[in-house]
């Protein structure tokens, strides 16, 4: 099955820093790369994701890369904010398999002021 | 987007008994699923919930722990059977929307189970 690398588990950035969480995956057949933000205590949101036909895509201060030959995909906040702590989870599935989510580990991303 | 209720929200349980949690859509949906999160932990697939037919589990799941249900297309139940210490976690309900705009699994806002 399918197995999904998260790095790194914590995250400390200055407040308007760039933060970088990096995922790899082992199934070459996976075709959907969605990443959630998990705020304390509340259920996990989607806040963006990507699809194997495309490299690159963005969404204001958040933007995801995919490499598809190393299978591994990056999200990517620039202009950091304090609202941005929290733990983000990137995912892998193969969207003719029903969506069934495998998770990485997450990673505990906080913003200093 | 589909409005998922997930009920209860917490309760603390002795070992040894079961717990049932019931997830509710407000629209018909194929896919549910259930998640386990444990303390701290990320996200694992417990089942999918087929609509009409025994639930689907993964590897190092079972029925016999937890039973699932999917009577109809907006409605499912996890029962987490002879409860242990090692079964504190947060269930997690969740629904593949193919309507929606943007987002595509949408997840319950979970069931935080303490097993004393």
């Amino acid at each position: 099955g399918e197995n999904v690398e998260q790095h790194p588990s914590t995250l400390s950035v200055q407040e308007g820093d760039s933060a970088v969480i990096k995922c790899t995956y082992s199934d070459s057949a996976s075709n959907y790369f969605p990443w959630y933000k998990q705020e304390l205590g509340k259920r996990p949101q989607l806040i963006i994701d990507i699809r194997s036909n495309v490299g690159e895509k963005k969404d204001q201060r958040i933007a995801v890369t995919l490499n598809k030959t190393a299978k591994h995909f990056s999200l990517h906040i620039t202009e950091t904010q304090p609202e941005d702590s929290a733990v983000y989870f990137c995912a892998a599935s193969r969207e003719a398999a029903g969506n069934k989510l495998t998770f990485g580990g997450g990673t505990r991303v906080l913003v200093k002021p | 987007s589909a409005v998922i209720s997930q009920k209860p929200s917490r309760d603390i349980c002795q070992r040894g008994t079961s717990l049932t949690i019931q997830c509710q859509v407000d629209s018909q949906v194929t896919m549910m699923f259930w998640y386990r999160q444990q303390p701290g932990q990320s996200l694992t697939l417990i089942a999918t919930a087929n609509q009409g037919s025994e639930a689907t589990y993964e590897s190092g799941f079972v029925i016999d722990k937890f039973p699932i249900s999917r009577p109809n297309l907006t409605f499912s139940t996890l029962t987490v059977s002879n409860m242990s210490p090692e079964d504190s976690s947060i269930y997690l309900c969740s629904v593949e929307d193919v309507t929606a705009t943007n987002e595509k699994l949408f997840f319950g806002s979970g069931t935080q189970l303490s097993v004393l």
